[in-house]
C-alpha cells in the first residue's frame, strides 16, 4: 500500500544549528503537509505545499515540494529548544484521495 | 483553523470493557477523521465520519470494534469495544481545513491504556 519514508529517523543537534529532514515516496503526491507533535498533544500543521517545486516558509521553517512530486523536505534554521518534538510529513497520494503520514523524525535540541 | 477538544484526555481501562471518546469542534465541518497512534508510531487512519452517513473504515478496522457516531456537524464519538492491551494507543480526531483542502487539524488526543 501507500507508504512514506522519512529520514533521518532521529537527530540530536546543538541549539542554533540548522536542521534538514526529508520525506520520500515511491508514488506521486498532490499535496505535502508537515506537522509537529509535542509529547501529549496532537500534531500541529506547520506548512502545506500544493505545487511541484513550491517553496514555502513559516518563520524559521522552510519546506519544498519536490519537482518529481515524490519527495519533500523541511528545513529549520537556528534551532531552539522548543523545536524539540516529532516531525511528521503527510501527503495526499494521487490514487488514494486520503492523507497518509510518514513514520516521523524525532528532533532533540541540546542547549 | 478549528478548535478541537476531546474527552477524556486519558483513561485506564480493564480488558473486555468499552470506552467512548468524544470529539467536539467549534465550527461546523463536513468531514471528521479518527486516527490511532500506537506508542512511538505514526498516525493510522481508522475511519472517516461524515454527518448523516455511515462512517467509512480503512482496511484493518471494522465497525463492530470501532463504532462511530456523527450526530451533527460539530461532534463525533469513537467507541473502542471489547478492549485488549493491544488497543492501548493515542486516539486522535481531526477535521479538514476546507472543502477542497487536505489539510487536517487535530484534537489533543485521548491516551488509552488497557490493562
Amino acid at each position: 500500500g501507500q507508504q512514506l519514508n522519512q529520514s533521518p529517523q532521529s537527530m540530536f543537534i546543538q541549539e542554533g544549528e540548522d536542521v534538514s529532514m526529508n520525506c520520500t515516496s515511491s508514488s506521486i503526491f498532490n499535496t505535502w503537509l508537515w506537522y509537529k507533535q509535542d509529547p501529549g498533544e496532537g500534531p500541529v500543521l506547520l506548512i502545506a505545499l500544493y505545487k511541484a517545486g513550491e517553496l514555502t516558509s513559516n518563520g524559521r521553517l522552510t519546506a519544498q515540494f519536490g519537482i518529481t512530486r515524490k519527495d519533500s523536505f523541511l528545513n529549520i534554521s537556528a534551532s531552539i529548544p522548543s523545536d524539540v518534538g516529532i516531525y511528521f510529513c503527510a501527503g495526499e497520494e494521487t490514487s488514494y484521495d486520503k492523507v497518509i503520514f510518514g513514520p516521523g523524525t524525532s528532533l532533540s535540541v541540546i542547549p | 483553523s478549528a478548535v478541537i477538544s476531546q474527552k477524556p484526555s486519558r483513561d485506564i481501562c480493564q480488558r473486555g470493557t468499552s470506552l467512548t471518546i468524544q470529539c467536539q469542534v467549534d465550527s461546523q465541518v463536513t468531514m471528521m477523521f479518527w486516527y490511532r497512534q500506537q506508542p512511538g508510531q505514526s498516525l493510522t487512519l481508522i475511519a472517516t465520519a461524515n454527518q448523516g452517513s455511515e462512517a467509512t473504515y480503512e482496511s484493518g478496522f471494522v465497525i463492530d470494534k470501532f463504532p462511530i457516531s456523527r450526530p451533527n456537524l460539530t461532534f463525533s464519538t469513537l467507541t473502542v469495544s471489547n478492549m485488549s492491551p493491544e488497543d492501548s494507543s493515542i486516539y486522535l480526531c481531526s477535521v479538514e481545513g476546507g472543502e477542497w483542502s487536505y489539510e487536517q487539524y487535530f484534537g489533543p488526543g485521548t491516551r488509552l491504556t488497557v490493562t
